[in-house]
């Protein structure tokens, strides 16, 4: 595997379900990223890990928490979510301090039903 | 609250012609990256800028960071169908470590 992987690509639930989503950086680096990409918003920063520690919360709601084990994973872990959740996450690393080229993954497509 | 607005949001175009992407805040920002990003896939990162009045030439496509470094621009000579994508510009202000992503402009070259 090379670059930024995530899984799964594409996830279905309910709003009672509790799901986690997987992304994993190949490249060396020290920063991990979640970002929510929906149609009518821009492109959204949640979190930011450095050096495992998380750096950043964008006014994110306590139904979506992230984990960062080590500096190759990254977890966004779902639980109770709204149907206005719907949207693609993407997860992106980077070198060094924050807001260096970032890498991104494809995302995984998310639908709460 | 800082916005990135992108004009156009939609464009199709013809192979062959030429396009202008802007970039727009009335926030300052330490520096400012152009994205492409194609169905399916995250954003690749094109080009940072990082000084006012800054231009950048990648191939055919020509970026311009605002003198007073609340605007940018993106030029594309001669689009080709491989253009075809998401644009998105993003900016940084290290007073606040805020990064901010713009509106996005889509474009679609037809061959």
């Amino acid at each position: 595997e090379t670059g930024v992987t995530q899984t799964p690509r594409h996830l279905v639930m309910g709003m009672t379900n509790k799901k986690s989503l997987k992304c994993e950086q190949h490249l060396g680096h020290n920063a991990m990223y979640w970002y929510k990409q929906s149609a009518k918003k821009p492109l959204e920063l949640m979190f930011v890990y450095s050096l495992e520690e998380r750096v950043e919360n964008n006014s994110v709601p306590s139904r979506f928490s992230p984990e960062c084990p080590n500096s190759s994973h990254l977890f966004l872990h779902l639980h109770t979510l709204q149907p206005e959740d719907s949207a693609l996450y993407l997860c992106a690393s980077s070198q060094g301090s924050f807001y260096n080229e970032q890498f991104f993954g494809p995302g995984t497509r998310l639908t709460v039903l | 609250t800082q916005l990135l607005e992108q004009s156009p949001q939609f464009l199709s175009i013809q192979e062959g012609e030429n396009l202008t992407v802007y970039c727009n805040s009335s926030s300052v920002f330490s520096s400012l990256q152009w994205y492409r990003q194609e169905p399916g896939e995250g954003p690749v990162l094109l080009v940072t800028v990082v000084t006012g009045g800054e231009v950048k030439k990648l191939k055919r496509l020509t970026f311009q960071f605002g003198d007073a470094r609340k605007d940018s621009s993106l030029h594309i000579t001669a689009a080709q169908p491989g253009d075809t994508g998401l644009y998105l510009c993003a900016g940084y202000t290290s007073g606040t470590y805020k990064y901010i992503f713009g509106t996005g402009t889509r474009l679609k070259v037809l061959a």
